[in-house]
């Protein structure tokens, strides 16, 4: 079935260090991909988006990579700061669809 | 930050009882959503909206209905709520379906009892 999932649900980095937070996905008909950010006790907020057109994006500190022949997603955080503590999902639709799935999540600890 | 509010922000109640829970955006967005997130299983679609008075089933919509009678309004009714419902509540817009972003509201917390 569809599924967005993530790799690992922990990721621990020290202060200036990148990150990379891996996600994969099963549905090929996905071409729209996202990046959301949650701090504690606060809503999902947006981070970066992809569509299936590209394989890279670029924001403000982040990258977003998209292989799609593994289907593969991966959030680069550069230098990373304490404030970027917080849990990542990322997740998937299709143009037109209604239907986004989020995976579980990933929990990005940043050391001082 | 999206002009997304939620009310009320916590909630206690008992097994039975019905539950309403208000959204309310000042975007004029056209698509609405209500999600619940509990531990382990990361946002699920309940229910969502593609209008006024348009509205249609996400993945976990069982026990739970919804209202749209004005774009700004979007409501979530537990008919009567179980301890299974005990869950934080999100709500979240967008303009268009799919390939668009959403933003979400700061969340309700739920507990039945």
């Amino acid at each position: 079935g569809e599924s967005v999932g993530l790799h690992l649900p922990t990721l621990s980095v020290q202060e200036g260090d990148n990150s990379i937070i891996n996600c994969a996905y099963s549905n090929s008909a996905s071409d729209y991909f996202i990046w959301y950010k949650q701090e504690s006790g606060k809503g999902p907020q947006f981070i970066i988006d992809i569509r299936s057109n590209m394989d890279k994006r670029q924001g403000q500190r982040v990258t977003v990579l998209l292989n799609k022949t593994v289907k593969h997603l991966s959030l680069q955080i550069a230098a990373t700061q304490p404030g970027d503590s917080a849990v990542y999902f990322c997740a998937e639709n299709h143009t037109g669809g209604f239907k986004t799935i989020f995976g579980a999540g990933t929990r990005l600890f940043v050391k001082a | 930050d999206a002009g997304i509010t939620q009310s009320p922000r916590h909630k206690v109640t008992e097994t039975g009882t019905p539950v309403t829970l208000r959204c309310h955006q000042t975007e004029n967005h056209r698509y609405m959503y209500w999600y619940r997130q509990d531990p382990g299983h990361g946002l699920r679609l309940i229910h969502y909206s593609y209008g006024v008075k348009d509205t249609d089933k996400g993945e976990v919509s069982d026990g739970y209905s919804v209202s749209r009678s004005k774009t700004e309004d979007f409501l979530l009714t537990l008919e009567s709520a179980t301890s299974s419902q005990t869950s934080v509540y999100f709500c979240a817009i967008s303009e268009g379906a799919g390939s668009y972003e959403q933003y979400f509201g700061p969340g309700t917390r739920l507990t039945v009892t």
